[in-house]
């Protein structure tokens, strides 16, 4: 869906790296996530934040940090990428009104390799 | 943890046939969705089903969900080559906006 964009799509880089993932939307939408998919795995949640001012950890948060600098950002990073944080990465949005019954609309995915 | 588990993991079946698949999972939910994931790419909503509905309907897409089961499946009707993809079912808790994926069902439609 192009209304929500990552950069870039595809990176390696080597262990102990810092690495920044960012994920841009405009759909208007309150609600960011990232999740992280492993091979034969479903996906699972990093991070998520709800507005500008709200981040929560997901399942998995160690070794991630995550910024909201505004409405339509919200940017993931590896601090000191290591191998098993080898995967794709997805950003997804939702909107703030409706409650739980919003769908979730996601971007194209970031492979990112760690050597 | 997966909240839910597709079965099968995957599914191989003849173009103009349906495609079942299933998904359990742990907890109460708010609502369960389905997703649908071409190869490589992003993940996009299919159809999402209450937990006080039991049936929904979508174009070539059926939905059921059983409660007391805990269960789900997922029938795509007189399939297509296009329909190739991975599908994932998520759940949504109660009082929580969390989706929580299962490790989802590779189907491939052969022409």
């Amino acid at each position: 869906d192009a209304d929500v964009t990552q950069t870039p799509r595809n990176r390696i880089t080597k262990t102990g790296k810092r690495i920044m993932l960012e994920c841009s939307q405009t759909k208007g939408h309150d609600r960011m996530y990232w999740y992280r998919q492993d091979p034969g795995l479903g996906l699972r949640l990093i991070y998520y934040s709800f507005d500008v001012k709200d981040i929560n950890k997901g399942e998995i948060s160690d070794g991630y940090s995550v910024s909201r600098q505004a409405q339509a950002k919200f940017s993931l990073s590896l601090e000191s990428a290591i191998p098993n944080q080898t995967a794709l990465y997805f950003c997804a949005t939702s909107e703030l009104s409706g409650g739980p019954d919003n769908e979730q609309f996601f971007g194209p995915g970031t492979r990112l390799t760690v050597l | 943890s997966q909240q839910g588990e597709e079965d099968p993991q995957a599914l191989s079946i003849q173009e103009g046939e349906n495609a079942t698949m299933n998904c359990s999972y742990k907890t109460s939910i708010n609502n369960l969705q389905w997703y649908r994931q071409n190869s490589g790419r992003g993940l996009v909503h299919l159809i999402l089903i209450r937990s006080n509905e039991r049936e929904k309907h979508s174009g070539r897409l059926r939905v059921t969900l059983d409660t007391s089961k805990k269960s789900s499946s997922l029938l795509i009707t007189a399939s297509r080559a296009a329909d190739t993809a991975s599908y994932f079912c998520a759940t949504r808790m109660d009082s929580s906006y969390k989706l929580i994926f299962g490790s989802g069902t590779r189907l491939l439609v052969r022409p």
